[in-house]
């Protein structure tokens, strides 16, 4: 079965901290692609990367960087020095052959000044 | 602003009821995906249509049904609404790649549809 699993429900930090949000896929597919999504208080999903499963190179995005290993079936997502622009709930997706996306529960972030 | 557009932004009925919501893509974009997000689902696949044809369907009620009309739009029909059909609806599409699988393309959200039923 596919599954995407965001362990940490909800996180809390202080402005210009580190932090990692944690992202486990599971799926028997051998091409399969792998989305962070973040939601504003606003509501809407803004696409933040996109990953193939052919492609384990780390990606770096000014203050994002994405980690995949395949090895352990994680794509996780840090922010360097959050702000409290950063403050949403993020997910991380799993898409398969056909097209659509598998969700994790979302991680709400909080960056408080 | 990701150019998948919305409406109505926010609707309130009540149960029994029939509602309409209307997606219109990006332009040039042939996939529509409908999700659901609820509180106790999350965020939910619930139906896909190509090119007017319906692709796959995930964990959709039979009291919801979709379509995608030539000019490429698509409306998610939910008939006889219940109290647990309250939740934010959302609409995205994805641009075909020539050659490409349709999978390859990430999908862009429209701002949703958040449907409250009393």
């Amino acid at each position: 079965a596919q599954k995407v699993t965001q362990a940490q429900t909800e996180i809390s930090v202080v402005e210009k901290e580190d932090v990692t949000l944690d992202c486990v896929y599971e799926t028997r597919d051998t091409t399969y692609y792998l989305f962070w999504y973040k939601q504003p208080p606003s509501g809407e999903l803004v696409f933040l990367i996109r990953r193939n499963s052919f492609d384990e190179q780390n990606e770096i995005s000014g203050r994002y960087s994405w980690n995949f290993q395949k090895s352990t079936s994680s794509f996780n997502f840090t922010i360097t020095a959050s702000q409290v622009v950063d403050s949403a709930v993020y997910f991380c997706a799993l898409k398969m052959e056909g097209g659509k996306l598998i969700f994790g529960q979302g991680t709400e972030l909080s960056v408080k000044p | 602003d990701s150019g998948v557009t919305q409406t109505p932004k926010h609707l309130i009925t009540a149960t029994g009821q029939r509602v309409t919501l209307r997606c219109s893509p990006r332009s040039g974009d042939l996939s529509v995906y409908w999700y659901q997000q609820s509180l106790d689902q999350g965020l939910q696949f619930l139906i896909q249509y190509y090119n007017g044809e319906e692709r796959a369907k995930g964990n959709i009620l039979e009291r919801f049904s979709a379509q995608q009309f030539p000019d490429l739009h698509s409306e998610l029909n939910l008939s006889s609404l219940e109290l647990g059909d309250s939740a934010l609806y959302f609409c995205a599409s994805s641009v075909s790649l020539a050659g490409a699988p349709p999978s390859y393309n990430e999908q862009f959200f429209g701002p949703g549809t958040r449907l409250t039923v009393l």
